[in-house]
């Protein structure tokens, strides 16, 4: 049980920005948000996490709502190689991954 | 950059083989885990290592085995190759420090005949 809810796909233009939602309702204090990416042929990929504020690098932002119920990853200016699923995961400690179905991002030249 | 490498790419064994998927960290990392991804099932943890030596099942060990006896290694057994293991297997590694990201291979797609 992933425990976080993520449209199945969404569609963007090349250059415009993406704003991928993600629900956690039953988030706990201690959980962090962590998004992952997975390009065809390729393990996932680290994008970013956060607690409660929030977060940028280089690859992307990271909105967390106040309740902390919902984040919003946030590509600022999508390229086609942004194309690949986009996992939402609740995250503590040591323990494995667990991976929901994600969203399919799919990027229009 | 933290690299996890992951010996093959694609692997095809024959049922009743046993078969080893070996995976390297080049950042002293202490946990280690590995996965199998399935279409319409994601990913699902099948042991995870926290130290040398140390290993713990994940959600789906049966038929799995694993070791441990350097840091940087973490080998996958398939004691006795079945056609349902049939997979893409995922390597990844996690430092210490509350939270912290998993970097994980590029996998190894195993086909069972």
């Amino acid at each position: 049980d992933a425990k976080t809810t993520q449209p199945n796909s969404m569609e963007s233009n090349e250059e415009e920005p993406v704003h991928l939602p993600c629900n956690h309702s039953t988030i706990s204090g201690t959980d962090y948000i962590h998004w992952y990416r997975q390009l065809p042929s390729q393990g996932p990929e680290y994008v970013i996490h956060g607690l409660t504020s929030n977060v940028n690098n280089r690859m992307a932002s990271l909105a967390i709502a106040e309740d902390r119920k919902s984040s919003t990853l946030i590509l600022h200016r999508a390229t086609l190689r942004d194309a690949a699923v986009y996992y939402c995961i609740r995250s503590v400690g040591a323990d494995g991954l667990t991976f929901g179905k994600g969203t399919h991002l799919i990027i229009q030249p | 950059d933290v690299k996890v490498t992951q010996s093959s790419r694609y692997l095809v064994k024959r049922t009743g083989e046993k078969v080893f998927l070996e995976c390297v960290q080049d950042m002293d990392h202490e946990n280690m885990f590995w996965y199998r991804q399935d279409p319409g099932l994601g990913l699902r943890l099948i042991y995870f290592s926290y130290d040398v030596k140390m290993k713990e099942k994940g959600d789906i060990p049966e038929g799995y085995s694993v070791s441990r006896e350097k840091k940087e290694r973490f080998s996958l057994i398939l004691e006795s190759a079945s056609t349902n293991q049939t997979s893409m297997y995922l390597c990844a590694s996690l430092g210490d420090g509350f939270n912290q990201p998993q970097h994980f291979g590029d996998g190894t797609r195993l086909s069972i005949l």
